[in-house]
């Protein structure tokens, strides 16, 4: 059964600072990684998809590595702003499968 | 990205009664949706997935008498919580996917359901 991990589960830092987000998964038989935001009570924004050959997705700020045989995956987001507040979320897709695995999130808080 | 619609954002029902919860896909046809739950502070739980035109799939430890899903079209899966109460109050949460298993995976806006 694969296990998707997000440490830490929260971060709070001043506006500016870089993020860096951990997701690790236990079974690296994956078909792709996607990494969402989660506003307070609403549902789910997809930020970025990488497919399991590719090694890291870019939109903007943000920045997601993956390392497959590690089981890793790394968000960066720049220059971080108090919009950028919110919980993010990583899942994994298995590769025989449509189902995602879910990370339980990390909580950023951006201070202005 | 794809839209998906999901109605109502929040309901409040009385224990006993029984509650339907509406998901779209806006401008793509989706032959499977998923239903997910999701408790406070803790990651998305797969509840089942929905099948147009065939019966759902559910996850272990999901009752399918209790969490009723039809999928009568490509744009439209629903998910009925019957004889509802308090501990059903959570964060319900659909998905569809365009196209193959390897495309992204886009989400509705959640419905909470409180139980009184």
């Amino acid at each position: 059964k694969q296990e998707v991990t997000q440490i830490p589960a929260a971060l709070s830092v001043p506006e500016g600072e870089n993020l860096v987000l951990n997701c690790s998964f236990t079974d690296s038989a994956i078909y792709n990684l996607q990494w969402f935001r989660q506003d307070p009570g609403k549902g789910l924004t997809s930020l970025l998809l990488i497919q399991s050959s590719q090694r890291e997705q870019t939109s903007g700020r943000l920045n997601a590595s993956l390392d497959k045989s590690s089981g890793r995956s790394t968000l960066y987001i720049a220059a971080s702003q108090p919009g950028d507040s919110a919980t993010y979320l990583c899942a994994v897709k298995r590769s025989n499968d449509y189902k995602l695995s879910f990370g339980a999130g990390t909580t950023v808080t951006v201070r202005a | 990205g794809a839209v998906v619609s999901q109605h109502p954002s929040r309901v409040i029902c009385k224990s006993g009664t029984s509650v339907k919860i509406e998901c779209r896909s806006l401008d793509f046809q989706a032959t499977t949706m998923f239903w997910y739950r999701q408790f406070p502070k803790q990651s998305l739980m797969l509840m089942a997935t929905s099948n147009e035109g065939s019966k759902a799939t559910y996850e272990q430890g999901v009752e399918k008498d209790k969490f009723l899903i039809n999928h009568a079209s490509l744009t439209l899966s629903t998910l009925t919580v019957t004889s509802a109460h308090p501990e059903d109050s959570s964060f319900y949460i659909c998905s569809a996917r365009v196209g193959n298993r390897g495309t992204e995976a886009f989400f509705g806006q959640g419905t909470r359901l409180t139980v009184v």
